[in-house]
């Protein structure tokens, strides 16, 4: 079975400039997450997506950060314009409704702002 | 308020000893989730162990084990005889009843000594 497919793995850019990461989650996950993790902290929600709907995006910074799941399947985030404090790993998660509801997580991609 | 406590930034440990991992969280649910994550420094989150609420004995997987004690809201993981992969972060998560998302604490530095 195939994991959850982020790209790019990294990415550098200037400050104000734009940027816009990719996910697949795993084939028949109908939630799908994005985190941002910046060095030494743990994760922390930015959107959660059932389906193609949004679930919760209250700690997304929304006058930068844009996300779609349009449908329902493959998500993008974009930050425009970045700053310096949005260097930081993103990572991509799925889940399933059935069993415990794990989050399958993805390799991440890391964003260097500078 | 912090949700979920890790009070150990930094752990070292002897090969093949066991090692514990502290986590208190916060919650005035009942029903609840707690999950354990371990991060290598290739970045992907790999889920290790779950323990419900609910459930009246503490969950094992291999050499992960959790000590949940919920009067004291502590759900501690064990690993016994540690191994050098063992090295990495380690997360503690919590889902509370009704929401899909997983919160974090901030981590845990574990390193193995050969």
């Amino acid at each position: 079975e195939a994991g959850v497919a982020q790209s790019p793995r990294y990415k550098i850019i200037e400050k104000r400039q734009s940027v816009a990461f990719w996910c697949n989650p795993i084939s028949g996950h109908a939630t799908l997450y994005w985190y941002q993790q910046i060095l030494g902290q743990g994760p922390k929600l930015l959107i959660q997506f059932q389906n193609n709907g949004v679930v919760d995006d209250s700690q997304l910074p929304k006058d930068r950060f844009s996300a779609e799941r349009l449908k329902g399947v493959d998500s993008t985030l974009k930050i425009q314009p970045a700053k310096l404090e949005d260097s930081a790993v993103y990572l991509c998660a799925s889940s399933q409704s059935t069993g415990v509801g794990e989050l399958f997580f993805g390799e991440g991609s890391r964003l260097t702002v500078l | 308020a912090q949700k979920i406590t890790q009070t150990q930034p930094g752990m070292f440990v002897q090969e093949k000893e066991a090692v514990t991992l502290d986590c208190t969280y916060d919650t005035s649910d009942q029903s609840y989730g707690l999950f354990w994550y371990k991060q290598p420094s290739s970045g992907e989150m790999i889920f290790l162990i779950y323990q419900g609420s609910y459930d009246e004995q503490n969950a094992t997987e291999g050499r992960y084990s959790l000590n949940f004690q919920k009067a004291r809201k502590s759900a501690n993981l064990v690993i016994s005889a540690s191994q050098l992969g063992d090295s990495a972060m380690y997360f503690c998560a919590m889902r509370e009843r009704g929401a899909q998302k997983l919160v974090f604490g901030q981590g845990t530095r574990l390193t193995i000594n050969p």
